[in-house]
């Protein structure tokens, strides 16, 4: 998986309650995105990063933020978690933005 | 129309056929083109990319473009069972960058039968 790990790989919470995710980098890749995948749906961005500290909303930004304070670690969070947001999440590195390499993902069930 | 069409699936093919997969789209500026491999459970892999319009080939796989047509397909030729997976196109206009854009298809699920 490129050098990428995502914890937690599963998680069960509760609506309501705040979720961080997170993505680490060995490759020190300048880009970093997070996808959630749903059936019906495919990959939809959520949010990216282009550098430390730069960062961007994707195409489903709402309830999530995001933050990334070193090159390596890119988190995502849920504020407050609600069912809607039960997906698989998939961080993504890239050098250039155009090849874009994923981590193996995390799966979370909000209840 | 969105952007991006891929067929669904799911396709079946027995060991040793030709795969044609494809992917229709709308936006004219669309230039970079990726197809990505999916095993159940696991992250995209990148499978193929390619610029502009043209073929490339790797091994037992071609990708195509043909951006008159906005078309691309992906030829598995003598298919495995290992490459029973779901199989995803992804394009970008700008190279993704800071504008993060890289649109994807919704997947083909492919299933190669011994």
């Amino acid at each position: 998986d490129a050098g990428i790990t995502q914890s937690p790989r599963h998680k069960v919470t509760e609506t309501g309650t705040p979720v961080t995710l997170r993505c680490h980098q060995t490759e020190n890749h300048r880009y970093m995105y997070w996808y959630r995948q749903d059936p019906g749906h495919g990959l939809r961005l959520i949010h990216y990063s282009y550098g430390v500290k730069d960062t961007d909303k994707g195409e489903v930004s709402d309830g999530y933020s995001v933050s990334r304070s070193k090159t390596e670690d890119f988190l995502l969070t849920l504020e407050s978690a609600t069912s809607s947001q039960t997906s698989v999440y998939f961080c993504a590195i890239s050098v250039t933005g155009v090849k874009q390499f994923f981590g193996p993902g995390t799966r979370l069930t909000v209840l | 129309q969105k952007e991006v069409e891929q067929d669904p699936g799911p396709l079946s093919v027995p060991e040793g056929a030709i795969v044609s997969l494809n992917c229709t789209y709308s936006n004219s500026a669309f230039q970079y083109f990726m197809w990505y491999r999916q095993y159940s459970r696991k992250g995209p892999e990148l499978l193929m990319y390619t610029y502009s319009s043209g073929n490339k080939e790797d091994g037992r796989f071609t990708a195509q473009v043909d951006k008159s047509s906005k078309y691309i397909s992906l030829f598995i030729r003598d298919s495995q069972p290992s490459d029973s997976a779901t199989y995803l196109c992804a394009m970008s206009a700008d190279g993704g960058g800071s504008q993060g854009n890289l649109i994807f298809g919704k997947g083909t699920k492919l299933s190669v039968k011994p």
